[in-house]
């Protein structure tokens, strides 16, 4: 098992230029997410996927969008990148199931936005 | 919302010493999860933990959710434990937003 995989791994973009990640778990998970990380800080959440269809904002939402394809591939899409988006992006994935929750972590891509 | 607090921010080791390491959290919780980042940034599960004790190898964990905190403990360390430290907790009511705390900067040297 791959466990969750993201592409890129890097990308370098300019102000009002537009990208998507992609992420794609293989464990059968039902949730899925997407945080990032900043210097010197955990991460936190943009957006997540309780369940295939559906999608929720997290703590710092603003400036992004997400797609669910499917129930292994979550998106998300800068529209028009700012300075203030270079960060770490990291997947993550979790059962859905209950109280028991782990969520598991992609290998994250590292953004700079010029 | 919940907050985590983790200490101490940073550590320095030499090969072969134990360390503990801890994680306060201001509610109740319904999930703790320890990780430890490697300096490629790789993010790997350590335990997940909403109470009670856990132990893998030189690592264990332990959870007293009714005094809201966890404690990692890494025992004989090595230098490959180098990283941060990150405990992140669920709360509220919410099965899927992970909240993080700043993490703790361990390094060990040989």
């Amino acid at each position: 098992n791959a466990g969750v995989t993201q592409t890129p791994k890097f990308q370098v973009l300019k102000t009002g230029q537009s990208m998507t990640l992609q992420c794609a778990q293989d464990m059968n998970h039902n949730s899925m997410y997407w945080y990032r990380q900043d210097p010197g800080m955990g991460l936190r959440l943009i957006y997540y996927s309780a369940s295939e269809g559906t999608t929720d904002k997290g703590e710092v939402p603003n400036g992004y969008n997400v797609s669910r394809l499917n129930k292994r591939e979550f998106s998300l899409r800068l529209e028009s990148a700012a300075p203030s988006q270079t960060s770490v992006y990291f997947c993550a994935s979790s059962s859905g199931q209950g109280f028991y929750n782990e969520q598991f972590f992609g290998p994250g891509t590292r953004l700079t936005v010029l | 919302g919940i907050q985590v607090e983790q200490s101490p921010p940073d550590l320095i080791l030499q090969e072969g010493a134990n360390s503990t390491l801890r994680c306060n959290f201001s509610d109740s919780v319904n999930n703790l999860q320890w990780f430890h980042q490697n300096p490629w940034g790789q993010l790997i599960n350590l335990f997940y933990i909403p109470s009670g004790t856990k132990q893998n190898g030189r690592l264990s964990a332990t959870t007293v959710a009714t005094e809201r905190y966890s404690l990692l403990y890494i025992s004989s360390s090595q230098t490959t434990d180098s990283g941060v430290y990150f405990c992140a907790v669920l709360s509220g009511g919410s099965n899927y937003k992970l909240t993080f705390g700043k993490g703790t900067l361990l390094t060990v040297n040989p």
